[in-house]
């Protein structure tokens, strides 16, 4: 079955860097893009960027241009999203999710997230 | 930017039909589609282009995009239907979601 497995919680201070992990199991893993989604406590679904796993090309949002770097590792069927310059706003639970093959984008899998606390 | 904009909330009863609206600028020459949320969990897709359904996602869920309105309708609600619902578009190599409607089954 698929599965997107996310890294653990992460902690840290106003202007670090965080790299969160989405290991994919169960189906191809270049064959579908990965997407970050981020929510802040009691907030709505904000989406960061996408990557295509198989070129490496990837889309981020405006507001992340220029933060936000997202990778991944074949070998390992491993997407990555690193945020920086943190501040206490990035304080969320992401979320990596794969984009349904069709001519929508729809996100028919999502990680488990990830808690990620920015504070000094 | 695009934007879409759902009604906070909405409260039906058990058994009742449940009709949540997404709002956007001819938001109906795109594909739209939504999820469901949980507290604690991670969103599920329960519509997709405009009024598809995944599978294991039951029968009383439905989707309709026309005009300036997506809408998703849940016919006789269940307790088990309260959620969090999103809506969510493409619009120029973005992906916009709604702010999200609380479902309430009371």
């Amino acid at each position: 079955q698929v599965q997107l497995v996310q890294s653990g919680a992460e902690v840290k201070k106003p202007g670090a860097s965080v790299k969160v992990s989405c290991k994919a199991s169960g189906y191809t893993f270049t064959s579908y893009d990965i997407n970050w989604v981020r929510q802040a406590t009691g907030q709505g679904l904000e989406w960061m960027g996408w990557m295509n796993p198989n070129s490496g090309n990837t889309g981020y949002a405006q507001k992340f241009q220029g933060r936000v770097t997202m990778t991944r590792n074949t070998s390992i069927s491993t997407a990555y999203m690193e945020l920086s310059s943190l501040r206490s706003e990035d304080t969320a639970v992401y979320y990596c999710a794969r984009d349904l093959p069709a001519a929508a984008v729809d996100f028919d899998y999502w990680g488990q997230g990830t808690l990620v606390t920015v504070s000094s | 930017s695009y934007e879409l904009t759902q009604p906070p909330s909405v409260s039906v009863s058990p058994g009742q039909t449940a009709s949540i609206t997404c709002s956007g600028d001819k938001l109906g020459d795109k594909y739209a589609c939504w999820y469901q949320q949980k507290p604690g969990q991670s969103p599920v897709l329960v519509i997709y282009q405009d009024s598809k359904r995944p599978s294991g996602i039951p029968e009383r869920f439905s989707g309709s995009n026309s005009g300036n309105t997506a809408t998703l309708t849940i016919s006789g609600t269940q307790a088990m239907d309260e959620a969090d619902y999103y809506c969510q578009a493409w619009d120029n190599n973005t992906v916009v979601f709604g702010g999200g409607t609380k479902l309430t089954v009371l």
